[in-house]
């Protein structure tokens, strides 16, 4: 089945303590992106990666990193996460992949809840 | 800043009604078209994509584009109490991977 998935699903930590959220597509994907969901705020885009090794900023990148050294996974790294991270954050993936299908239509994984304290 | 605007509701319609939902977007070069559904909680899932002017049908959603007038709205037929959720309008500015997302609008469908 093609799909997107993330790691942990839920999470609750507590300020300055590293963690890293995974993320990993089966559709060989070019394209990944990670977003966070705020009540009133939509999708904000934080960092895409157009293929291996190959990482850009988005719209709302402080505090975060990431990196691509596998087609397959896009983990997001908060090094010393702050309560304003706490959001709902989605990975998405598109691109071309193994059917041919459309680069621009983007695929969401389930999403993880993070909460800082 | 590629603006991407939606109401964002809510938008209550009772049960067999048609939902009208409108998504303006800024970037006159913008290239395809998506309506995204997410109940609350959940990730945004794909219902519609539409690339050219006029309508495009996909059982009881309708996609309508309008690039001169730099809008895309969504019909929903015989709405469902289960069609209750955010419709997330989406715009690919370019030929590429990037979409633009709209913030959203929420749907009621009352029994």
């Amino acid at each position: 089945e093609a799909q997107v998935t993330q790691n942990p699903r839920y999470l609750i930590t507590v300020t300055g303590k590293k963690l890293t959220v995974t993320c990993s597509q089966n559709m060989n994907h070019e394209y990944m992106s990670w977003y966070r969901q705020d009540p009133g705020l939509g999708l904000r885009q934080i960092y895409y990666s157009m293929n291996v090794e190959v990482t850009d900023k988005g719209d709302v990148p402080e505090g975060y990193k990431v990196s691509r050294k596998e087609k397959r996974n896009f983990p997001l790294i908060l090094e010393s996460p702050s309560p304003n991270q706490t959001s709902l954050y989605f990975c998405a993936s598109s691109g071309s992949g193994t059917s041919g299908g459309r680069t621009d239509t983007q695929y969401f994984g389930p999403g993880t809840r993070l909460t800082v304290l | 800043q590629k603006e991407v605007e939606q109401n964002s509701g809510p938008l209550s319609v009772p049960e067999g009604a048609i939902a009208s939902l409108n998504c303006t977007y800024s970037d006159r070069g913008s290239q395809s078209f998506f309506w995204y559904r997410q109940y609350s909680g959940k990730s945004p899932e794909l219902i519609m994509f539409i690339y050219s002017n006029g309508d495009k049908e996909d059982g009881r959603f309708t996609a309508q584009l309008n690039k001169a007038s730099q809008y895309v709205s969504l019909l929903i037929r015989d709405s469902q109490p289960s069609d209750s959720a955010t419709y997330l309008c989406a715009v690919n500015p370019a030929s590429g991977y990037a979409l633009n997302f709209g913030k959203g609008t929420s749907l009621l469908v009352t029994p």
